[in-house]
Protein backbone atom coordinates (compact mmCIF):
# COMPACT_ATOMS: atom_id res chain seq x y z
CA UNK A 1 0.00 0.00 0.00
CA UNK A 2 1.27 3.32 -0.77
CA UNK A 3 2.48 5.42 2.11
CA UNK A 4 3.53 9.21 1.84
CA UNK A 5 5.36 11.17 4.38
CA UNK A 6 6.13 14.72 4.89
CA UNK A 7 9.54 15.71 6.40
CA UNK A 8 11.57 19.21 7.20
CA UNK A 9 11.43 22.78 9.59
CA UNK A 10 8.15 23.18 11.33
CA UNK A 11 9.62 26.56 11.74
CA UNK A 12 10.88 28.81 9.58
CA UNK A 13 11.95 32.78 9.60
CA UNK A 14 10.30 35.15 6.75
CA UNK A 15 11.92 35.99 3.97
CA UNK A 16 13.47 32.39 4.02
CA UNK A 17 12.97 29.40 2.32
CA UNK A 18 10.47 26.72 3.29
CA UNK A 19 12.25 22.96 2.44
CA UNK A 20 10.13 20.04 2.51
CA UNK A 21 10.18 16.77 1.08
CA UNK A 22 7.78 13.81 1.01
CA UNK A 23 9.15 10.43 1.04
CA UNK A 24 6.85 7.70 -0.83
CA UNK A 25 6.85 3.83 0.13
CA UNK A 26 5.11 0.85 -1.42
CA UNK A 27 5.52 1.74 -4.63
CA UNK A 28 8.36 3.39 -6.84
CA UNK A 29 7.62 7.19 -7.50
CA UNK A 30 8.68 6.68 -10.92
CA UNK A 31 5.91 3.78 -12.04
CA UNK A 32 2.95 3.98 -13.44
CA UNK A 33 0.86 6.96 -15.13
CA UNK A 34 1.01 8.91 -11.84
CA UNK A 35 2.23 12.84 -10.78
CA UNK A 36 2.91 14.14 -7.44
CA UNK A 37 1.39 17.04 -5.72
CA UNK A 38 1.30 19.47 -2.70
CA UNK A 39 -1.43 21.15 -1.11
CA UNK A 40 -1.52 23.56 2.20
CA UNK A 41 -4.19 24.49 4.67
CA UNK A 42 -3.47 27.81 6.60
CA UNK A 43 -5.08 27.18 10.51
CA UNK A 44 -8.83 26.91 10.24
CA UNK A 45 -8.83 27.55 6.44
CA UNK A 46 -9.96 25.74 3.40
CA UNK A 47 -7.71 23.88 0.98
CA UNK A 48 -5.48 25.30 -1.24
CA UNK A 49 -3.44 23.60 -4.43
CA UNK A 50 0.44 24.43 -4.95
CA UNK A 51 1.33 22.34 -7.58
CA UNK A 52 2.11 19.29 -9.29
CA UNK A 53 5.17 17.15 -10.76
CA UNK A 54 5.29 14.76 -13.20
CA UNK A 55 7.35 12.48 -13.55
CA UNK A 56 8.89 13.67 -16.81
CA UNK A 57 10.16 16.94 -14.37
CA UNK A 58 7.43 19.49 -15.73
CA UNK A 59 5.91 21.12 -13.27
CA UNK A 60 2.30 23.40 -12.93
CA UNK A 61 2.30 25.71 -9.74
CA UNK A 62 -0.68 28.12 -8.07
CA UNK A 63 -0.26 31.64 -9.78
CA UNK A 64 -1.16 33.15 -6.65
CA UNK A 65 2.43 31.88 -5.55
CA UNK A 66 3.97 34.32 -8.07
CA UNK A 67 6.60 31.82 -8.90
CA UNK A 68 7.83 31.39 -5.24
CA UNK A 69 7.29 27.56 -5.37
CA UNK A 70 9.52 25.16 -7.20
CA UNK A 71 9.22 21.45 -7.19
CA UNK A 72 11.52 18.37 -7.76
CA UNK A 73 11.71 14.94 -7.95
CA UNK A 74 14.31 12.55 -7.27
CA UNK A 75 13.53 9.18 -8.00
CA UNK A 76 16.55 7.78 -6.93
CA UNK A 77 15.28 8.12 -3.15
CA UNK A 78 11.82 7.64 -3.90
CA UNK A 79 11.28 11.25 -3.03
CA UNK A 80 9.66 14.68 -4.29
CA UNK A 81 10.34 18.01 -2.81
CA UNK A 82 8.84 21.39 -2.36
CA UNK A 83 10.73 24.84 -1.66
CA UNK A 84 8.68 27.96 -1.00
CA UNK A 85 10.97 31.19 -1.07
CA UNK A 86 10.17 34.64 0.55
CA UNK A 87 7.78 33.23 2.90
CA UNK A 88 5.50 35.16 5.19
CA UNK A 89 3.03 34.58 8.11
CA UNK A 90 0.81 34.06 4.99
CA UNK A 91 2.52 30.86 4.44
CA UNK A 92 2.08 29.66 7.60
CA UNK A 93 -0.17 26.23 7.44
CA UNK A 94 -0.08 22.21 7.30
CA UNK A 95 1.31 21.52 4.19
CA UNK A 96 0.24 17.69 2.37
CA UNK A 97 1.99 15.81 -0.48
CA UNK A 98 -0.56 13.44 -2.35
CA UNK A 99 0.14 10.92 -5.20
CA UNK A 100 -2.33 11.71 -8.57
CA UNK A 101 -3.80 10.35 -10.82
CA UNK A 102 -5.83 11.40 -14.42
CA UNK A 103 -8.72 10.33 -14.81
CA UNK A 104 -11.28 10.51 -17.94
CA UNK A 105 -14.67 8.93 -17.56
CA UNK A 106 -18.71 10.66 -19.10
CA UNK A 107 -18.18 13.79 -16.18
CA UNK A 108 -14.94 15.29 -18.66
CA UNK A 109 -11.20 14.67 -17.35
CA UNK A 110 -9.59 15.38 -14.23
CA UNK A 111 -7.35 14.28 -11.08
CA UNK A 112 -7.71 13.03 -8.08
CA UNK A 113 -5.15 13.03 -4.94
CA UNK A 114 -4.97 9.68 -3.48
CA UNK A 115 -3.20 8.77 -0.96
CA UNK A 116 -2.49 11.90 1.26
CA UNK A 117 0.71 12.50 3.26
CA UNK A 118 -0.28 12.88 6.77
CA UNK A 119 0.75 16.52 6.73
CA UNK A 120 3.65 18.46 8.30
CA UNK A 121 2.58 21.67 10.31
CA UNK A 122 5.03 24.80 9.34
CA UNK A 123 4.80 27.75 10.95
CA UNK A 124 6.73 31.14 9.71
CA UNK A 125 7.98 33.26 12.32
CA UNK A 126 10.66 34.86 14.02
CA UNK B 1 -11.22 33.37 -4.33
CA UNK B 2 -12.01 30.08 -5.29
CA UNK B 3 -13.66 29.48 -8.74
CA UNK B 4 -15.45 26.35 -7.03
CA UNK B 5 -18.16 27.63 -5.13
CA UNK B 6 -19.44 25.52 -1.87
CA UNK B 7 -22.11 26.14 0.58
CA UNK B 8 -19.89 27.10 4.07
CA UNK B 9 -22.18 24.29 5.52
CA UNK B 10 -25.39 22.00 5.88
CA UNK B 11 -26.83 20.01 8.21
CA UNK B 12 -28.60 16.56 7.48
CA UNK B 13 -30.57 14.79 9.87
CA UNK B 14 -29.07 11.09 10.97
CA UNK B 15 -30.02 8.72 8.36
CA UNK B 16 -31.05 11.18 6.18
CA UNK B 17 -30.16 12.38 2.45
CA UNK B 18 -27.99 15.01 2.17
CA UNK B 19 -26.02 16.85 -1.01
CA UNK B 20 -23.43 19.15 -1.42
CA UNK B 21 -22.97 21.08 -4.10
CA UNK B 22 -19.70 22.72 -5.99
CA UNK B 23 -20.42 25.31 -8.30
CA UNK B 24 -18.17 26.51 -11.22
CA UNK B 25 -17.80 27.67 -14.97
CA UNK B 26 -14.99 25.31 -14.99
CA UNK B 27 -17.01 22.34 -14.55
CA UNK B 28 -18.61 22.50 -17.48
CA UNK B 29 -14.75 21.43 -19.23
CA UNK B 30 -13.10 19.19 -16.10
CA UNK B 31 -14.48 16.58 -13.64
CA UNK B 32 -14.47 17.16 -10.34
CA UNK B 33 -13.02 15.48 -6.94
CA UNK B 34 -14.30 15.41 -3.49
CA UNK B 35 -12.55 14.82 -0.12
CA UNK B 36 -13.64 14.38 3.11
CA UNK B 37 -11.47 15.97 6.28
CA UNK B 38 -12.24 15.19 9.47
CA UNK B 39 -10.68 17.37 12.35
CA UNK B 40 -6.79 16.88 12.70
CA UNK B 41 -6.81 14.36 9.96
CA UNK B 42 -5.75 14.45 6.30
CA UNK B 43 -8.41 14.56 3.28
CA UNK B 44 -9.62 11.31 2.14
CA UNK B 45 -11.10 10.96 -1.47
CA UNK B 46 -14.60 9.41 -0.95
CA UNK B 47 -15.84 10.78 -4.87
CA UNK B 48 -14.03 11.46 -7.76
CA UNK B 49 -15.57 12.05 -11.54
CA UNK B 50 -19.23 11.05 -12.68
CA UNK B 51 -19.37 8.42 -9.67
CA UNK B 52 -16.69 6.56 -8.81
CA UNK B 53 -15.75 5.49 -5.39
CA UNK B 54 -12.11 4.64 -4.19
CA UNK B 55 -11.85 0.94 -2.37
CA UNK B 56 -13.04 1.43 1.41
CA UNK B 57 -15.61 4.22 0.76
CA UNK B 58 -19.38 3.29 1.75
CA UNK B 59 -22.17 2.91 -0.78
CA UNK B 60 -23.71 5.57 0.87
CA UNK B 61 -21.50 8.27 -1.06
CA UNK B 62 -22.37 9.20 -4.68
CA UNK B 63 -21.73 12.18 -7.11
CA UNK B 64 -23.33 13.43 -10.23
CA UNK B 65 -22.55 16.49 -11.91
CA UNK B 66 -24.83 18.52 -14.19
CA UNK B 67 -23.94 21.63 -16.58
CA UNK B 68 -21.56 23.92 -13.87
CA UNK B 69 -22.54 22.19 -10.88
CA UNK B 70 -21.03 19.11 -9.32
CA UNK B 71 -22.91 17.16 -6.59
CA UNK B 72 -21.67 14.59 -3.73
CA UNK B 73 -24.87 12.99 -2.01
CA UNK B 74 -24.70 10.91 0.76
CA UNK B 75 -27.69 8.50 1.13
CA UNK B 76 -28.83 7.43 4.88
CA UNK B 77 -26.00 10.21 6.20
CA UNK B 78 -23.97 8.81 9.86
CA UNK B 79 -22.83 9.97 12.38
CA UNK B 80 -19.11 9.74 10.80
CA UNK B 81 -20.01 11.58 7.66
CA UNK B 82 -19.44 14.72 10.12
CA UNK B 83 -16.84 16.49 8.39
CA UNK B 84 -15.69 18.81 6.02
CA UNK B 85 -16.05 18.55 2.39
CA UNK B 86 -14.20 19.64 -0.56
CA UNK B 87 -14.44 19.33 -4.31
CA UNK B 88 -11.92 20.03 -6.57
CA UNK B 89 -11.35 20.41 -10.39
CA UNK B 90 -9.41 22.47 -12.98
CA UNK B 91 -9.33 26.05 -13.79
CA UNK B 92 -10.47 27.55 -16.96
CA UNK B 93 -6.99 27.11 -18.00
CA UNK B 94 -7.10 23.71 -17.41
CA UNK B 95 -3.23 23.69 -16.17
CA UNK B 96 -3.85 24.34 -12.59
CA UNK B 97 -6.29 23.17 -9.83
CA UNK B 98 -8.69 24.43 -7.58
CA UNK B 99 -10.59 23.76 -4.53
CA UNK B 100 -13.58 24.67 -3.52
CA UNK B 101 -14.06 26.59 0.12
CA UNK B 102 -15.19 23.95 1.68
CA UNK B 103 -18.54 22.50 3.18
CA UNK B 104 -18.98 21.73 6.64
CA UNK B 105 -21.57 19.11 7.04
CA UNK B 106 -23.01 18.36 10.63
CA UNK B 107 -25.17 15.10 11.27
CA UNK B 108 -27.80 16.00 13.40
Amino acid sequence: QLQLQESGPGLVKPSETLSLTCSVSGDSISSGAYYWGWIRQPPGKGLEWIGNIYNSGTTYCNPSLKSRATMSVDTSKNQFSLRLSSVTAADTAVYYCARSFFYSDSSGYGDRFDPWGQGILVTVSS
Amino acid sequence: SSELTQDPAVSVALGQTVRITCQGDSLRSYSASWYRQKPGQAPVLVIYGSNNRPSGIPHRFSGSTSGDTASLTITGAQAEDEADYYCKSRDSSGNHLVFGGGTKLTVL
